[in-house]
């Protein structure tokens, strides 16, 4: 069965600090993996894939097979990238979900 | 766009009680999913419909039934809700393949 685990609940840094946001898997397939945010008072909405490999708001997220992780990186925090992140991992049409990562990122 | 639009946004109801929450989504999507969100769980999903006929069970399905009515709308029921269903349930869609999921809003659901 696939399973998304992410160790932190909450992760808190300042302006400017460097971010990551942890995110392991455990799947037996090929893994599609999805990071999605949710701003305060906002819908969950998708920030990237790592099949598109490409940089959202300054986000990115590598996938290492070996490692079964899928981590989610910023070098710079800004106090507007402050939202709960949920990695997620598609299996054929099932999406399951983390327990999510609050950022707060302070002055 | 409308996207996804689940009714109500906001309902308490009392334990025992039957309920069902609507999802309805414009996107043309052949994949449907209820969730519920609870402080420190994250999502987990209850039930979800990868087309048009067809559900299967998620995460945490006990308690709930669901309806994929067409392929617009999937309901999400309680048929005797207890304080532990007490969440907020998001209905979400997506299309075929490796593709965005979009969100609704949200039901904060409380059982008293």
């Amino acid at each position: 069965a696939q399973r998304v685990t992410q160790p932190e609940k909450l992760l808190s840094v300042f302006k400017g600090a460097p971010v990551e946001l942890k995110c392991n898997y455990s799947y037996s397939g090929s893994p599609e993996l999805f990071w999605y945010v949710q701003y305060s008072r906002q819908r969950l909405q998708l920030l990237l894939r790592h099949i598109s490999r490409e940089s959202i708001k300054g986000f990115t997220a590598d996938l290492n097979k070996g490692e079964t992780s899928f981590h989610l990186k910023k070098p710079f925090a800004q106090e507007e990238d402050s939202a709960m992140y949920y990695c997620a991992l598609r299996s054929f049409q099932k999406l399951v979900f983390g327990t999510g990562t609050r950022l707060l990122v302070s002055p | 766009n409308a996207g996804v639009t689940q009714t109500p946004k906001f309902q308490v109801l009392k334990t025992g009680q039957s309920m069902t929450l609507q999802c309805a989504q414009d996107m043309n999507h052949n994949s449907m999913y209820w969730y519920r969100q609870d402080p420190g769980m994250g999502l987990r999903l209850i039930y979800y419909s990868a087309s048009e006929g067809t559900t299967d069970k998620g995460e945490v399905p006990n308690g709930y039934n669901v309806s994929r009515l067409n392929k617009r709308e999937f309901s999400l029921r309680l048929e005797s809700a207890a304080p532990s269903q007490t969440s907020v349930y998001f209905c979400a869609s997506r299309d075929r393949g490796d593709t965005e999921a979009f969100f609704g809003q949200g039901t904060r659901l409380t059982v008293v």
